[in-house]
């Protein structure tokens, strides 16, 4: 049962160009949603987050959009830079019989950027 | 950003022998949580543990093989038992911080543990 998935595998895009990484989700449950960039070797880095009474948060670079009705969001980068060439993982977060948020992954999507 | 740290950070164990990982907050923090990464998988969650009561498992995962420990706020150690290769994992710590108020939530993960049981 994925609850949350990540269709894309792998995303190549231009440097200077916009990447726009999409994520899918079943459970209306859930009520935030986040986005992390992971290297090899290293542990996931918070990017972004976003509540699902919104629809757009931004913080700089990065922009999450929300669509609830069709529970999907985006990751937008814009210009796509070089050190963006990661995996992104895309998370969502519902809260539990006792009280704490737990966290669901996606599968990931590898995003190259190309010079 | 908090830091959290882990130690160690890979090791390489003989099937049968048991692994303690630590976990370090540089804040005070309410739940600590225990993740597993395994080869070209996603993240899957093993355990919440609190402090001062027993640690709460995810279907699949039970205490025996996996038991955690949470002695003050800013720590928790995950031993992984009586290996198997199938253990072979990236273990990987974590936190939240949450503003209802704000409507934030923000997440995060230690650098993780490379184990590799042969």
């Amino acid at each position: 049962d994925q609850q949350v998935k990540q269709n894309s595998p792998s995303l190549s895009v231009q440097e200077g160009r916009i990447s726009i990484l999409n994520c899918d989700y079943t459970n209306s449950m859930f009520d935030y949603f986040l986005w992390y960039k992971k290297y090899p070797a290293e542990g996931p880095t918070f990017l972004i987050s976003i509540s699902s009474i919104k629809d757009k948060n931004e913080d700089g670079r990065f922009t999450v959009f929300l669509n609830k009705s069709a529970k999907h969001l985006s990751l937008h980068i814009v210009p796509s830079q070089p050190g963006d060439s990661a995996v992104y993982f895309c998370a969502a977060s519902a809260r539990n019989i006792q009280g704490a948020q737990k966290l669901v992954f996606g599968q990931g999507t590898r995003l190259t950027i190309n010079p | 950003s908090a830091v959290i740290s882990q130690k160690p950070s890979r090791d390489i164990c003989q099937r049968g022998t048991s692994l303690t990982i630590q976990c370090q907050v540089d804040s005070q923090v309410t739940m600590m949580f225990w993740y597993r990464q395994q080869p070209g998988q996603s993240l899957t969650l093993i355990a919440t543990a609190n402090q001062g009561s027993e640690a709460t498992y995810e279907s699949g995962f039970v205490i025996d093989k996996f038991p955690i420990s949470r002695p003050n706020l800013t720590f928790s150690t995950l031993t992984v038992s009586n290996m198997s290769p199938e253990d072979s994992s990236i273990y990987l710590c974590s936190f939240y911080k949450l503003d209802l108020a704000g409507g934030s939530y923000e997440q995060y993960f230690g650098p993780g543990t490379r184990l590799t049981v042969t």
